[in-house]
């Protein structure tokens, strides 16, 4: 069965702090992952990682892919107020369908 | 570019009601569009995949009567939860990607709609 696993769950630090988000996946047929930002609304699209060990950046964001271990991480570096949302990691499973996991809802304080 | 239209984004029903609700892909074509359904602090979980043209693809558990969904053109899907009772009530995600040939696009998603039934 798909599983991809989020941690923390829930995370709050102070504004200028720096945060790492984890995301653990198995997947059958595993071909891309993406990470979205969720604030209220429907999630925004932030990074498609395909490749292993190379890093995308976007501004203070950053993430990186490990297919070998399966799992990437979401870097946030000198994190504002309006970072606070959930951040979601969904693998690819075959050729369109994401499997999101839980989220993990960063709260930033000023 | 790559803007999803999701409407209504706010739906407040007796029970009994089928409640139509459309994703539109904006700027761009969608031979595929995808319908989530969210549950308060969990997870988007993939209901149906939509495909233009032709019927769509039910994930486990789903019921194909209960969620009827058309994807009539390539840029506008719809799923209809009929005879909606309260269990039913959730937040509805529509996704669309753009189809450029290649695989493992992005999905882009609408702003949702929250259903209540009462």
């Amino acid at each position: 069965e798909d599983k991809v696993v989020q941690s923390p769950l829930s995370l709050v630090v102070h504004e200028g702090d720096t945060v790492t988000l984890n995301c653990s996946y198995e997947v059958t047929n595993f071909r891309s992952l993406l990470w979205y930002k969720q604030e209220k609304k429907a999630p925004t699209f932030l990074f498609m990682l395909t490749s292993s060990g190379i890093e995308k950046k976007s501004g203070r964001l950053s993430s990186i892919l490990d297919k070998k271990e399966l799992f990437s991480i979401l870097n946030i570096t000198a994190t504002q107020t309006g970072d606070s949302a959930v951040y979601l990691c969904a693998p690819f499973q075959g050729a369109q369908k994401l499997v999101f996991g839980q989220g993990t809802r960063l709260t930033i304080n000023p | 570019g790559a803007v999803v239209s999701q409407h209504p984004s706010w739906v407040i029903c007796k029970s009994g009601t089928s409640v139509k609700i459309e994703c539109r892909s904006l700027d761009f074509q969608a031979t595929t569009m995808f319908w989530y359904r969210q549950f308060p602090k969990q997870s988007l979980m993939l209901m149906a995949t939509s495909n233009e043209g032709s019927k769509a693809t039910y994930e486990q558990g789903v019921e194909k009567d209960k969620f009827l969904i058309n994807h009539a053109s390539l840029t506008l899907s719809t799923l209809t939860v009929t005879s909606a009772h309260p269990e039913d009530s959730s937040f509805y995600i529509c996704s669309a990607r753009a189809d450029r040939g290649r695989q493992n696009q992005p999905q882009h998603f609408g702003d949702g709609t929250r259903l209540s039934i009462l």
